[in-house]
């Protein structure tokens, strides 16, 4: 049973570019959540979705990134012309249910904006 | 400020010697979480100690809970290098849903 799994590890993006983050939960958990976490800091609350909804996205900046997660496939968080500030590693968990237990992080995807 | 600080923000000891980190929050939660991270990777959760329980051991960790003054604690017993990453406290607040919010971590440097 594959923990959360994120990819890419790493990804370099020149500013004005897309990012596309990815991540497939665990199997059975239909709740996933994304973090980010900049340097010498801890993580911060991004969004929080269910298949095809979402929950709660009061982390998420108003502009330029977006997330999904869609009835197939693996959740999307997608960073739109990226800046230098959105350099830091992104983090997602699953759960099984909501109510905060059991969460399962994955190894983050690192994004480096030049 | 942000819920969820610990102290100190770096600790460094010997091994066989005992860890202690402290976590402090503003809200009313539903429970407590302590994590681990090793340079570079993710997040490991380590325990969980909900706002009705006031300690809670699991192998070489105990944690505690003291809901009344809003902290917690983690203590790691004769600790070794392996122990050597960052330890984050994150919380589930009462009316937050499901989201963690994190505090800034210690830095645990254990010396072999």
């Amino acid at each position: 049973n594959a923990g959360v799994m994120q990819n890419p590890r790493h990804l370099v993006r020149r500013r004005g570019q897309e990012a596309r983050l990815r991540c497939s939960p665990m199997k059975g958990h239909s709740h996933v959540y994304w973090y980010r976490q900049l340097p010498e800091e801890g993580l911060k609350f991004m969004v929080y979705l269910q298949k095809e909804n979402i929950i709660d996205e009061s982390g998420m900046p108003k502009e330029r990134f977006s997330a999904e997660f869609p009835k197939e496939g693996p959740s999307i968080l997608r960073i739109q012309q990226v800046v230098r500030g959105d350099s830091a590693a992104y983090f997602c968990a699953s759960s099984p249910v909501r109510g905060g237990d059991g969460y399962t992080f994955g190894s983050g995807t690192r994004l480096t904006v030049v | 400020s942000q819920q969820g600080e610990e102290d100190p923000q770096a600790l460094s000891i010997q091994e066989g010697e005992n860890a202690t980190m402290n976590c402090s929050y503003k809200t009313s939660i539903n429970n407590l979480q302590w994590y681990r991270q090793n340079s570079g990777r993710g997040l490991v959760h380590l325990i969980l100690i909900r706002s009705n329980e006031r300690e809670k051991h699991s192998g070489r960790l105990r944690v505690t809970l003291d809901t009344s003054k809003k902290s917690s604690s983690l203590l790691i017993t004769a600790s070794r290098a392996a122990d050597t990453a960052s330890y984050f406290c994150a919380t589930v607040g009462e009316t937050s849903g499901s989201r963690l919010t994190f505090g800034e971590g210690t830095q645990l440097t254990v010396n072999p």
